[in-house]
């Protein structure tokens, strides 16, 4: 099957210690992307990728680090900085380039913080 | 800068009765737009796109969407609503290539199908 993997589904951390999602796909896309939801606010830019080893801040990268060192995978690691981790993440990849192609979805991460 | 809204924080329809679901957006530029459909701890799922054409774009279970430059308007329409439609809807708008492959997103619209 292809599509995108996000593991896991459920994650719990305390205060202070960081954490790394998941995030693989296998639809041989260029650009992959990070997405926190929030109740009533959409889907926030946190970073993407649009090439290996090469990934750009969005508007709320602050407390947040990502690699691209396969094309297949782009880890979020959540780090102690963030102010309020506790979200649905969201990974999404595309095919790229300078058009914006539709974006695929993974099934989510749901972090809870205490 | 680019933007989109999403008016309507809730649509509540009757099975079987036609829906809309609005959305408004700014760019500079020839815009990008799309609608993906979230179900409860799901990812989104694509639904349509416009990128240039016929203003009105058919995409999956049924939906269509009408462009309307002079509204500066994308809303999502059906003939005939279904039970299994209510779900979260998302509007989202690309200004194309001044700004690569980045969208950005509506805050979402909760559509309620009652039998």
């Amino acid at each position: 099957d292809g599509g995108i993997t996000q593991s896991p589904k459920y994650l719990f951390r305390k205060e202070g210690q960081n954490v790394t999602l998941s995030c693989e796909q296998n639809l041989n896309h260029d650009a992959m992307y990070w997405y926190r939801q929030d109740p009533g606010q959409g889907l926030r830019l946190i970073y993407y990728s649009q090439i290996v080893n090469d990934f750009q801040k969005g508007d709320i990268a602050e407390g947040y680090s990502v690699s691209r060192e396969k094309k297949e995978s782009f880890p979020l690691t959540v780090t102690s900085a963030q102010k309020n981790p506790t979200a649905f993440y969201l990974c999404a990849s595309s095919i790229g380039g300078t058009e914006p192609y539709e974006q695929y979805f993974g099934p989510g991460t749901r972090l809870t913080v205490t | 800068a680019q933007s989109v809204a999403q008016p309507e924080d809730q649509v509540n329809v009757a099975e079987g009765n036609p829906l809309t679901v609005k959305c408004t957006y700014s760019v500079s530029g020839n815009p990008y737009l799309f609608w993906y459909v979230q179900y409860p701890n799901r990812g989104l799922q694509f639904l349509l796109k416009y990128i240039t054409g016929d203003n009105l774009v058919k995409g999956s279970y049924g939906f269509e969407a009408e462009f309307n430059k002079s509204q500066t308007s994308f809303h999502l329409k059906k003939p005939s609503a279904l039970v299994s439609d209510s779900a979260l809807y998302f509007c989202a708008v690309s200004g194309g290539y001044s700004s690569a492959s980045k969208i950005i997103f509506g805050s979402g619209t909760r559509l309620s199908i009652r039998p």
